[in-house]
């Protein structure tokens, strides 16, 4: 089973600041087809979760572009550029490569 | 629009049984592979399985595997999730989502409780 590894597990961040969340997988998530399945959720409180980002740094359609993907292999960064108060929830990380597994969620609230 | 919605939800003994439903619309179910994804109360999101668009391919994860079953029928727009011998922490929120995990339902309760 691939273990997804996500830091930090809380973050404080001041509205108009850029956040960061990281989430690194026990192995490499690059498939054999030449796509890496890393996705990137926000789940607000009482809510489900939304899609933000697939295939590493593919925006979702509807997800505004301060948020961004990057990484490869088995590092993986997701970015908001400048943050509003409606992104605060947490956020997954998700590989689907070999099965699927998520990461442990990271908790973001505004200072 | 794309619309998924769970049912079947509720409180069940350990070691009984209990059968979820997804109805779906607004995209052509039978292209799609779907995922069951669960949430226990105050916790992070666990997948529970998948099923290929044609039916032909399931899998779980080892938490979950022999006891629950996942399904499709593809003339009705709906997925299945069939639980067996469930346990307390088979307690959550099940949710069914799109293949990429593009579009959610809102989830249904299943608690284990005695």
């Amino acid at each position: 089973e691939i273990v997804m590894t996500q830091t930090p597990l809380s973050s404080l961040v001041n509205i108009g600041q850029p956040a960061s969340i990281s989430c690194r997988s026990s192995e490499s998530l690059a498939d054999r087809d030449g796509n890496t399945y890393l996705s990137w959720l926000h789940q607000r409180p009482g809510q489900p979760p939304r899609l933000l980002i697939y295939k590493v740094s593919y925006r979702f359609s509807g997800v505004p572009d301060r948020f961004s993907g990057s990484g490869a292999g088995t590092d993986f960064t997701l970015k908001i550029s400048r943050v509003e108060a409606e992104d605060v929830g947490v956020y997954y990380c998700m590989q689907s490569t070999q099965l699927n597994t998520f990461g442990q969620g990271t908790k973001l609230e505004i200072k | 629009q794309v619309q998924l919605v769970e049912s079947g939800g509720g409180v069940v003994q350990p070691g009984g049984s209990l059968r979820l439903s997804c109805g779906t619309s607004g995209f052509t179910f039978s292209r799609y592979d779907m995922h069951w994804v669960r949430q226990a109360p105050g916790k992070g999101l666990e997948w529970v399985a998948d099923i290929t668009f044609d039916g032909s391919d399931e899998f779980y994860p080892d938490s979950v595997k022999g006891r629950f079953a996942i399904s499709r029928d593809n003339s009705r727009n709906t997925l299945y999730l069939q639980m067996n011998s469930l346990r307390v922490e088979d307690t959550a929120v099940y949710y069914c989502a799109r293949g990429g995990v593009d579009f959610w339902g809102q989830g249904t309760l299943v608690t284990v409780s005695s």
